[in-house]
């Protein structure tokens, strides 16, 4: 398994800004993914970041809205840019730190309000 | 229709019973089945993977797939306030986990 942290944990923003989520490992991982997790509803991936190069977005979603940073094998963040009421969520990084991508492990998430 | 469908529950049992949890998928396309648990305000923690038809058993829990009907199903046995949580199933298909919408199970003392 793995031990992953969020910062923040949870945050009220207003409209129209922008906050970044940072997502924190405590050893080496080849996968790292970002959710999303609205009230009541199950999770939907964001995108996969990828070390050293451009995230992978799933449809519906678009870098200048959620541009994503993973520098290292330990470390990602995700912005979500130009905010509003509808991107009030929570938000979860998660990783794979085995062999098995089915094995992911989901970081406490961070609960996002934009007012 | 979704890709995977659970009833949102909630699933109220008292201390000791047998909890069954049950989802459908729709696309063949997929090897491993997963159950995740959520307590509120929490992340999702894995709790089994399953790969292909049949049981496994961890414990108290039981995860059973059924590929023909397209059936996956996760039963707790001797139950307890503790696993008062969401349940969401899994599935794997290439690098992508599509999650059902979670049952919500409580569990009385």
């Amino acid at each position: 398994s793995a031990v992953i942290s969020q910062k923040p944990s949870r945050d009220i923003c207003q409209r129209g800004t922008s906050l970044t989520i940072q997502c924190q490992v405590d050893s080496q991982v080849t996968m790292m993914f970002w959710y999303r997790q609205q009230p009541g509803q199950s999770l939907t991936l964001i995108a996969t970041a990828n070390q050293g190069s451009e995230a992978t977005y799933e449809s519906g979603f678009v870098i200048d809205k959620f541009p994503i940073s993973r520098p290292n094998l330990t470390f990602s963040t995700l912005t979500v840019s130009n905010m509003s009421p509808e991107d009030s969520s929570i938000y979860l990084c998660s990783v794979v730190p085995g062999q098995g991508f089915y094995e992911q492990y989901f970081g406490p998430g961070t609960r996002l309000t934009v007012t | 229709q979704k890709e995977v469908e659970q009833d949102p529950g909630p699933l109220s049992v008292p201390e000791g019973a047998i909890v069954s949890l049950n989802c459908t998928y729709s696309n063949s396309a997929f090897q491993y089945f997963m159950w995740y648990r959520q307590y509120s305000r929490k992340g999702p923690e894995l709790l089994m993977y399953t790969y292909s038809s049949g049981n496994k058993e961890d414990g108290r829990f039981t995860a059973q797939v059924d590929k023909s009907s397209k059936y996956i199903s996760l039963f707790i046995r001797d139950s307890q306030p503790s696993d008062s949580a969401t349940y969401l199933c899994s599935k794997a298909a290439g690098n992508k986990l599509t999650f059902g919408g979670g049952t919500r199970v409580l569990v009385k003392p």
